[in-house]
């Protein structure tokens, strides 16, 4: 079983550069979480989803955008990199909510912009 | 608002030490969930435990134990007779019920463990 499959798990990136991180899982869960880790902060949440078609934003979601067009998918782009957006970038999903089962994470992507 | 605090950054040990990581919450429901990550040098991230508001019977795992305490706002894990092994970041998390319903985590800074052989 594949999981949370993020895509890519590294780039770099110069500022103002654009990017879209891709992640896709394959549990038909319904919500769907990108989060950013950077040391000391633990994760904190971008946006996140309960469903095809629906955003929200989380603690932090400027300079973020997102799309979940399809169920399985749930897009995070970047219009245009900071070097304040270096971190890791990890994407969750679940059944329903968290009361129902835990979030299951993909291995992350090391963002880094210069 | 919803808040995971953990108090320590990081802790090191000697194989063998008994090492409790500690976790304070604060929450505005009733009901809630509390959660327990790991995450190895490898980076990838390990749900241990879920643990809901109702349930503050302490659970052991192996070499694992959770300690849940309503009166004090805490939900401790300890690791018994450490492992190198158990080297890693632990995260405790809380669950965030939004006003529309739908359901995020609030995860603490987490706490760095290192487990020296």
């Amino acid at each position: 079983n594949a999981g949370v499959t993020q895509t890519p798990k590294f780039r770099v990136l110069k500022t103002g550069q654009s990017m879209t991180l891709l992640c896709a899982q394959d549990m038909n869960h319904e919500y769907m979480y990108w989060y950013r880790q950077d040391p000391g902060m633990g994760l904190r949440l971008i946006h996140y989803s309960v469903g095809e078609g629906t955003t929200a934003k989380g603690e932090v979601p400027d300079g973020y955008n997102v799309s979940r067009l399809k169920k399985q998918n749930f897009l995070l782009g970047l219009e245009s990199a900071a070097p304040s957006q270096t971190s890791v970038y990890f994407c969750a999903s679940s059944w329903v909510g968290v009361s129902n089962q835990p979030q299951h994470f993909g291995d992350g992507t090391r963002l880094s912009i210069l | 608002a919803q808040k995971v605090t953990q108090v320590q950054t990081e802790i090191s040990v000697v194989e063998k030490e008994d090492v409790t990581l500690d976790c304070v919450y604060e929450t505005r429901d009733t009901t809630y969930y509390l959660f327990w990550y790991k995450q190895p040098p490898s980076g990838e991230l390990v749900f241990l435990i879920r643990r809901n508001s109702f349930d503050e019977q302490n659970e052991i795992s192996g070499r694992y134990s959770w300690n849940f305490q309503k009166s004090t706002s805490s939900f401790n894990f300890t690791i018994t007779a450490s492992q190198v092994v158990d080297s890693a970041v632990y995260f405790c998390a809380l669950s965030d019920r939004t006003q529309g319903g739908s359901e995020k985590l609030v995860f603490g800074k987490g706490m760095k463990l290192t487990v020296n052989p």
